[in-house]
């Protein structure tokens, strides 16, 4: 079946601009990640969704960032005011369920704020 | 303290070789669980293999296997016959806790490996 997918796939804007970046998790999973990985890192935890909810927002930067899964499955990561530190690679990833499953990621968005 | 540890920027094998990718591990939760990761310059995550904290067995799959040392806290990914598709970041991730707390994957900063024909 189809695996994750992530529109675009590449997206440069200005400084100060607003961006919205899509993820398609994979159909029947109703756990969806968002992690950010810096250029040279590892991916960090953003935002984990259970459903439609918001489970753990506790990775998200500040509030400039925010996600949102409104009919629990389709998610949208929102940043408001870019900064040029916000360029790196958004990674969506989704899992059967929370509880111990493998996470499946998508291609990633790489951002670059100019 | 870092919770996943790979002391390998990177390394180099010869096509059909073994490598071996180290990896540590920092938690004291008794419930937690490894994953390795393959990302090629593609960018996609891969999933490769999974070893949980109370699993006797080291995990395998394929040509991946885990030497998994818990007193040692290490979880070491096995790549045997290396092929050149195998050129691409490693990543080593954990999640620790149960139920509801068990969702978060902690990565480390990765190892590039190559694989020269």
């Amino acid at each position: 079946g189809a695996g994750v997918s992530q529109t675009p796939s590449n997206k440069v804007t200005e400084k100060g601009k607003y961006v919205e970046l899509r993820c398609d998790p994979i159909s029947g999973h109703t756990a969806l990640y968002w992690y950010r990985q810096s250029l040279g890192q590892g991916p960090e935890f953003l935002i984990y969704f259970q459903g439609t909810g918001a489970a753990d927002d506790s990775g998200l930067p500040n509030d400039r960032f925010f996600a949102v899964r409104p009919e629990g499955s389709v998610s949208t990561l929102k940043i408001q005011r870019t900064e040029r530190g916000d360029s790196a690679v958004y990674l969506c990833a989704s899992s059967l369920t929370p509880m111990g499953e493998t996470q499946y990621f998508g291609p990633g968005t790489r951002l670059l704020v100019l | 303290a870092q919770k996943i540890t790979q002391t390998q920027p990177g390394m180099f094998v010869q096509e059909k070789e073994a490598v071996t990718l180290d990896c540590t591990y920092d938690t004291s939760d008794p419930s937690y669980g490894l994953f390795w990761y393959k990302q090629p310059s593609s960018g996609e995550m891969i999933f490769l293999i999974y070893q949980g904290s109370y699993d006797q067995q080291n995990a395998t799959e394929g040509r991946y296997s885990l030497n998994f040392q818990k007193a040692r806290k290490s979880a070491n990914l096995v790549i045997s016959a290396s092929q050149l598709g195998d050129s691409a970041m490693y990543f080593c991730a954990m999640r620790e806790g149960r139920g509801g707390s068990n969702y978060k994957l902690t990565f480390g900063k990765g190892t590039l490996l190559t694989v020269n024909p």
